[in-house]
């Protein structure tokens, strides 16, 4: 596609429940990188990926957050039992390339999943 | 840990007047530097970035920053700035070898007509 894509754009979910958001990125690009970014604050680095492969996951809060990018292209990130806390933009970036060259090439944001957990 | 600051967290000015949004940045090593700008309801662009050469970055929509990297710091300017800037602005870093961004808390700046 043209640019990042992420879905839902809005998510409110009951506390305890589990979700899945997902992230389109551009095609061939290689990395693709998931934010957090809570009300007020800049984005937080949760994990990353080159292709299929999980690069980093030291961002990941807690074993209640997962990522998958099994073929890949299109990742997914599962919160697990949902806390109030978890609440806040998920934000996708992806990049045509890996490691520090991604810079080089630049990385394209997607506009975000709002998870609202109540 | 890496951390990135920025000075201010709301800036409210008037059209025509000029802007400098500051950010500091604690790595000690070579980094890449970017400035992103959000606009109200949009997702996170890039306005500059710096890598390496001349430290006066040039970007978009008149927008420039300067790399001082005895000072640690990376600040946005632009000489006159419009109601359409009215946006959020995100500091970030990267390490030269690293992947992912560092960013700042951001910094609101809203722009009365």
């Amino acid at each position: 596609g043209a640019g990042v894509s992420q879905s839902p754009r809005y998510k409110v979910t009951k506390r305890g429940q589990d979700v899945a958001l997902r992230c389109d990125p551009i095609s061939g690009h290689v990395s693709l990188y998931w934010y957090r970014q809570a009300l007020g604050q800049g984005p937080e680095f949760l994990t990353y990926f080159n292709y299929e492969a999980q690069q980093d996951k030291s961002g990941l809060p807690n074993d209640r957050f997962s990522a998958e990018r099994p073929e890949g292209s299109i990742s997914t990130l599962t919160i697990q039992r949902t806390e109030q806390r978890d609440s806040a933009m998920y934000r996708c970036a992806s990049s045509l390339e890996s490691g520090n060259r991604a810079g080089d090439y630049g990385y394209t944001f997607g506009s975000g999943t709002r998870l609202t957990v109540v | 840990a890496q951390s990135v600051s920025q000075h201010n967290h709301h800036v409210i000015l008037s059209e025509a007047a000029s802007l400098e949004l500051g950010c500091n940045y604690s790595y000690g090593g070579t980094v890449n530097l970017f400035w992103y700008v959000q606009y109200p309801g949009q997702h996170l662009q890039l306005l500059l970035k710096y890598f390496s050469g001349d430290p006066l970055v040039k970007g978009i929509k008149g927008f420039e920053a300067e790399f001082i990297k005895s000072k640690f710091s990376f600040n946005l300017r632009k000489p006159s700035v419009q109601w359409s800037d009215t946006a959020e602005y995100f500091c970030a870093v990267i390490p030269n070898y690293g992947q992912n961004f560092v960013f700042g808390p951001g910094t609101r700046l809203s722009v009365l007509p």
